[in-house]
């Protein structure tokens, strides 16, 4: 089975520039989120989806950041205008929607983006 | 809002000794789903163990944990530490009644020495 992809592995802008950062769940997984990891800290929820549904957007930046998942498989986040602060490692996780059992996250390998 | 507390943040031990790193969790959600994630230098978090369970000891790869709902604590332990296990590990929580949303402790690096 395949596990979660993510891309590209690293990125470096300019502050302004914009990024966008590719995620593709493992098959059948109708949960998807991103989170992010600045250095020694831990993942931070940034967005989280349920098929093409956005269930939790609260932590996301929405002047300048986005999140899609048109057909509720492979996602997208945007930074339209990066800051030094946006300095981080970008997680996408994907699990199964359960009821009655703690489902497990999957972690990709992450998109490391440094902002100058 | 939904919260996950790890009070250390560098525990350094010697090889062979035993490792407890805390966790306690605030929710208003009764039935609250408890994570220890494990990170190796440049990899992505993997899940160790999890539990719902109330007073139930969890075991995963010589790691054990169990949930007190009483205490609002999932502490993690190992009774002979190994170099190997030198990582970073974060407590994690979720709740189907919260929607599943995932919240994560700002994690312990963990650091076995010889």
């Amino acid at each position: 089975e395949a596990g979660v992809t993510q891309s590209p592995r690293y990125a470096v802008l300019q502050e302004g520039q914009a990024v966008s950062f590719w995620c593709d769940p493992i098959s059948g997984h109708d949960t998807l989120y991103w989170y992010q990891q600045p250095r020694d800290q831990g993942p931070q929820l940034l967005v989280y989806f349920r098929d093409e549904a956005v269930i939790d957007n609260s932590q996301l930046p929405s002047d300048r950041f986005s999140a899609v998942r048109p057909k509720g498989t492979n996602s997208t986040l945007k930074i339209q205008s990066a800051k030094q602060g946006d300095t981080a490692t970008y997680l996408c996780a994907s699990s199964r929607w359960g009821a009655r059992s703690a489902e497990t996250l999957y972690f990709g390998s992450g998109t490391r983006l440094t902002v100058l | 809002g939904d919260s996950v507390t790890q009070t250390e943040g560098l525990v350094t031990l010697t090889e062979g000794l035993p490792v407890m790193l805390n966790c306690t969790y605030q929710t208003i959600y009764s039935n609250p789903f408890l994570f220890w994630y494990v990170q190796h230098l440049n990899e992505s978090p993997r899940l160790l163990l999890k539990s719902f369970t109330d007073n139930k000891r969890t075991e995963h790869q010589g790691f054990h944990a169990t949930l007190h709902k009483s205490s609002s604590s999932f502490h993690l332990q190992k009774s002979s530490a190994q170099l190997s296990d030198s990582a970073l590990y974060y407590c994690a929580l979720t709740s189907h009644t919260n929607a599943y949303k995932v919240i994560f402790g700002k994690g312990t690096h963990l650091h076995v020495l010889p």
